[in-house]
């Protein structure tokens, strides 16, 4: 079966970095998404990799390793606004997205 | 993005009565899903339209029917539903072009009561 799996929970304090890990394995692999889900709120789009290594964006940077079917997003100097939930999508070889059930980081003062 | 909206953002519904959610999405995408989004749980595809046409339904009870007349809407049908119903269901929209990202944008979601 597919499977993705990532850390139901993680803490990290205001200022710090944290890396929230993904691990897939599916039917192929055409792509893997990191998204930002606030409480109550909609899911957002924070990066895409589909080649191997690090894209970086801002405060925020997401890696792939295809041959270890692993990715990371690295936050950095985190904000009280960082704390939310952090999804890992993985796009198999029918171009469907397999989600992960997403990674819950709170952020203390 | 706000792109895709959703309405209602909150519903409470008994198991006899019968209502509807909408999404509507102004990006021009091609592609629009319903997702069902339960605590702890990866998001659950349900339904998707291409070009308006059906071109996935994942084994969802009858209980639940979409309707898509335009590229822009999407309506998902309630009748009969029961308490384990109740999540969070998610509307998404992207541009499918079977290359790139494809990235698929969000609305807000309707909360879902059953009692």
């Amino acid at each position: 079966g597919q499977n993705i799996d990532q850390p139901t929970e993680m803490t990290a304090t205001e200022g710090a970095i944290v890396q929230i890990n993904c691990t897939y394995q599916t039917s192929g692999f055409n792509g893997l998404f990191w998204y930002q889900q606030h409480a109550g709120e909609a899911p957002t789009f924070l990066s895409y990799n589909v080649l191997d290594g690090l894209e970086e964006k801002g405060r925020f940077s997401s890696f792939l390793s295809r041959s270890k079917g692993y990715s990371y997003l690295l936050l950095k100097e985190l904000q009280m606004k960082d704390s939310a939930s952090y999804l890992c999508a993985v796009r198999d070889s029918n171009y469907q997205l397999i989600w992960g059930a997403g990674t819950k980081l709170i952020i203390k003062p | 993005e706000t792109g895709v909206t959703q309405t209602p953002r909150h519903l409470v519904m008994g198991m006899t009565n019968k209502k509807s959610l909408k999404c509507e999405q102004h990006l021009g995408h091609n592609a629009m899903y319903w997702y069902k989004q339960s605590a702890k749980k990866p998001l659950e595809l349900m339904f998707v339209y291409n070009f308006k046409e059906q071109t996935e339904n994942n084994s969802v009870p009858s209980r639940f029917s979409p309707e898509c007349p335009n590229s822009s809407h999407l309506f998902l049908h309630l009748h009969t539903l029961q308490p384990e119903d109740s999540a969070l269901y998610l509307c998404a929209s992207s541009q499918e072009s079977g290359q790139g990202p494809d990235t698929q944008y969000f609305g807000p979601g309707t909360r879902l009561t059953v009692l």
